[in-house]
């Protein structure tokens, strides 16, 4: 039982260059999300995806696609990265139970935009 | 969701225990406090939850004040390995959104 998984750990791009983070969870949650984090801040919502089929805009969805390709898999896509999309990015999926959600996170993406 | 306020860091001696308070003054009746912690350069992890009574698990107990204005984390002997950034965060679960808002937390630095 890997939890969520991300991949690459890490990426260095070029402005203007595209590229796609994977995510993937083998707890069958329903619910599932992006998150970005900059040096010093608390995490953001990009996007999340509340069951499959599904998606919606977070608070920073700007410059950002996803797509929910089934249960386990959530992928974000940077379609023209730019200097500012230079983060960590962290995917979680999630379960209710006992009156709360729980969200697991994964190791994160260190992504670096030149 | 409402906001939360905590102090933005906080040491504690190996052994003992560490209290890490957080202020929710707006919290309104249907929402749940959680607490996260994020090890550095880990993803967060989820420590423990509860809406109105004082909560234990294996990792910590959650402290809540009668009018949920505000509530303590406690970890009861801090080990190094407990050092990490702690988030507190108020919100209501089945709204329409599932987000969690996570301000700047509380950096705990556990000494030897």
């Amino acid at each position: 039982n890997a939890g969520v998984t991300q991949t690459p750990k890490f990426q260095v791009l070029k402005t203007g260059q595209s590229m796609t983070l994977q995510c993937a969870q083998d707890m069958n949650h329903n619910s599932m999300y992006w998150y970005r984090q900059d040096p010093g801040m608390g995490l953001r919502l990009i996007y999340y995806s509340a069951s499959e089929g599904t998606t919606d805009k977070g608070e920073v969805p700007n410059g950002y696609n996803v797509s929910r390709l089934n249960k386990r898999e959530f992928s974000l896509r940077l379609e023209s990265a730019a200097p500012s999309q230079t983060s960590v990015y962290f995917c979680a999926s999630s379960e209710i139970g006992q009156g709360a959600e729980t969200q697991y996170f994964g190791p994160g993406t260190r992504l670096l935009v030149l | 969701d409402a906001k939360t306020t905590q102090p933005p860091s906080m040491d504690c001696a190996e052994g003992r225990a560490a209290n890490l308070p957080c202020n929710h003054s707006t919290i309104s009746g249907n929402e749940y406090v959680y607490w996260y912690r994020q090890i550095h350069s880990q993803g967060p992890q989820y420590i423990i939850h509860g809406l109105k009574n004082n909560e234990t698990n294996e990792m910590a107990s959650l402290i809540i004040t009668e009018d949920r204005k505000s509530s303590t984390l406690i970890l009861p002997h801090a080990t190094l390995r407990d050092t990490a950034v702690y988030y507190c965060i108020v919100r209501v679960d089945g709204g329409a959104t599932n987000k969690l808002i996570f301000g700047t937390g509380t950096l705990l630095a556990v000494q030897p």
